[in-house]
């Protein structure tokens, strides 16, 4: 079955500009995770979704990103005035459950990333 | 979550075992041990869990300490195809479902 999409694959951005960036989560999937992930590192979080509400956007490094799921299916995640230090791979990761429980089995579906290089 | 220690880089040959390590001293009893792998250009994508028993996949088993304090994530005989950074990663499974905390795992080459 289709897996999570996301676009466009790549961006350039002249600094100072806006991006928005898509992610089209497994249907019916429940949660949806945005990460960020720098050259050499592994990913960090930058927010989650339950549905549509957003309930956890500790992650994300400064009010210039913002990040939506209106219907609670597809996300987009934008960036205003774009900075050189926002070059990097930005994840969105789908997950069938709402709680990790005792069986902690909601395994995390990522999709290919959008590589965003700002100039 | 708690913090897990990984090599930076193993290497194998091909067909042979791998035993990729991991170590997580301040484990909690509620953590479960996840492995996901990266192959390069890739998102993520998730290996294996375990709580407490060795557990065994298609993919993969993960051998867990009787202390949980150590996990190893074993891949039987190593294709080309499974070099990829591995993460060892601590999930809470009494909380809602928290997002992923990655470490810089372990790169693994494969050699034909």
């Amino acid at each position: 079955g289709a897996g999570v999409s996301q676009s466009p694959r790549y961006k350039v951005a002249k600094r100072g500009q806006d991006v928005a960036l898509r992610c089209d989560p497994i249907s019916g999937h429940v949660s949806l995770f945005w990460y960020q992930q720098a050259l050499g590192q592994g990913p960090e979080f930058l927010t989650y979704f339950q549905n549509e509400a957003q309930l956890d956007k500790s992650g994300l490094p400064s009010d210039r990103f913002f990040a939506e799921r209106p219907e609670g299916s597809v996300s987009t995640l934008k960036i205003q005035r774009t900075q050189q230090e926002d070059s990097a791979v930005y994840l969105c990761a789908s997950s069938l459950a709402l709680y990790s429980g005792s069986s902690s089995y909601n395994e995390q579906f990522f999709g290919p990333g959008t590589r965003l290089t700002v100039l | 979550d708690a913090k897990t220690t990984q090599p930076n880089s193993m290497e194998s040959n091909e067909e042979e075992p791998v035993h990729l390590p991991c170590n997580h001293s301040t484990i909690s009893g509620t953590d479960y041990i996840h492995w996901y792998r990266q192959l390069p250009s890739q998102g993520p994508e998730y290996v294996i869990h375990g709580l407490t028993s060795n557990v065994n996949n298609r993919m993969a088993s993960l051998a867990i300490a009787e202390d949980r304090k150590s996990s190893t994530l074993i891949l039987h005989r190593a294709t080309l195809r499974d070099a990829a950074v591995y993460y060892c990663i601590l999930r809470d499974g009494g909380s809602g479902n928290t997002p992923l905390v990655f470490g810089k795992g372990t790169r693994l080459s494969v050699i034909a």
